[in-house]
């Protein structure tokens, strides 16, 4: 299996600040690596796939990079609706392994 | 607009099985992989299986391996997931979700569905 680690595992950061979550895989995934919104009481949310790019209808703070290993989620610019935990998935390989989560408070 | 619809909570005693509906609208069932999330209360999310409703083929996680069945039914566009001898660690809400390729992203996502184990 595919280890996922992510950091922090929770933030609080203020209303228009920019918020950067970490995703590292244990082996190499390409750029087989997504980002999850799961807002509370809700179910998750596709924000970005292979890495890099925005799903249909996801607002244009959200951005994500890396390829490898190291990913990275960013929100340029943090709004209320964010309130939300964020997972990083891999689908390199079967199980499809996620990240611990980063609950992001405001 | 794609909705992926589950079936209503469940509460189950320890050893007993549960089956898990997910039924699609919006497009077409055989083109999109259905996969199976479980997700402890509180806790992350973790892979549980899929099945490629095309040919009915499935993948499962080790962890569920042996107690979990996958299926579909293109007639009525619906998915189901079977968990056999429950424990109390089986305690979850279950989501399914589709994926356009075997290594593509969930896209779209169904509104989960509680699973309680107690005696």
């Amino acid at each position: 299996d595919i280890q996922m680690t992510q950091s922090p595992s929770s933030l609080s950061a203020s209303v228009g600040d920019r918020v950067t979550i970490t995703c590292r895989a244990s082996q190499s995934i390409g750029s087989y690596l997504n980002w999850y919104q799961q807002r509370p009481g809700k179910a998750p949310k596709l924000l970005i796939y292979t890495a890099s790019s925005l799903q249909s209808g996801v607002p244009s703070r959200f951005s994500g990079s890396g390829s490898g290993t190291d990913f990275t989620l960013t929100i340029s610019s943090l709004q209320p609706e964010d309130l939300a935990t964020y997972y990083c998935q891999q689908s390199y390989s079967t199980p499809r392994d996620f990240g611990g989560g980063a609950k992001v408070e405001i | 607009e794609v909705q992926l619809v589950q079936s209503g909570a469940e509460v189950k005693k320890p050893g007993a099985t549960v089956k898990i509906s997910c039924k699609v609208s919006g497009h077409t069932f055989t083109d999109y992989y259905m996969h199976w999330v479980q997700q402890d209360p509180g806790i992350g999310l973790e892979w549980v299986g899929l099945i490629d409703p095309e040919d009915g083929e499935t993948m499962y996680a080790d962890k569920f391996q042996g107690r979990v069945t996958i299926t579909a039914d293109t007639s009525t566009k619906t998915a189901y997931m079977e968990l056999s001898s429950l424990r109390s660690e089986d305690t979850a809400v279950y989501y399914c979700a589709t994926s356009q390729n075997l290594s593509g992203a969930f896209d779209f996502w169904g509104q989960g569905t509680m699973v309680t184990v107690s005696s």
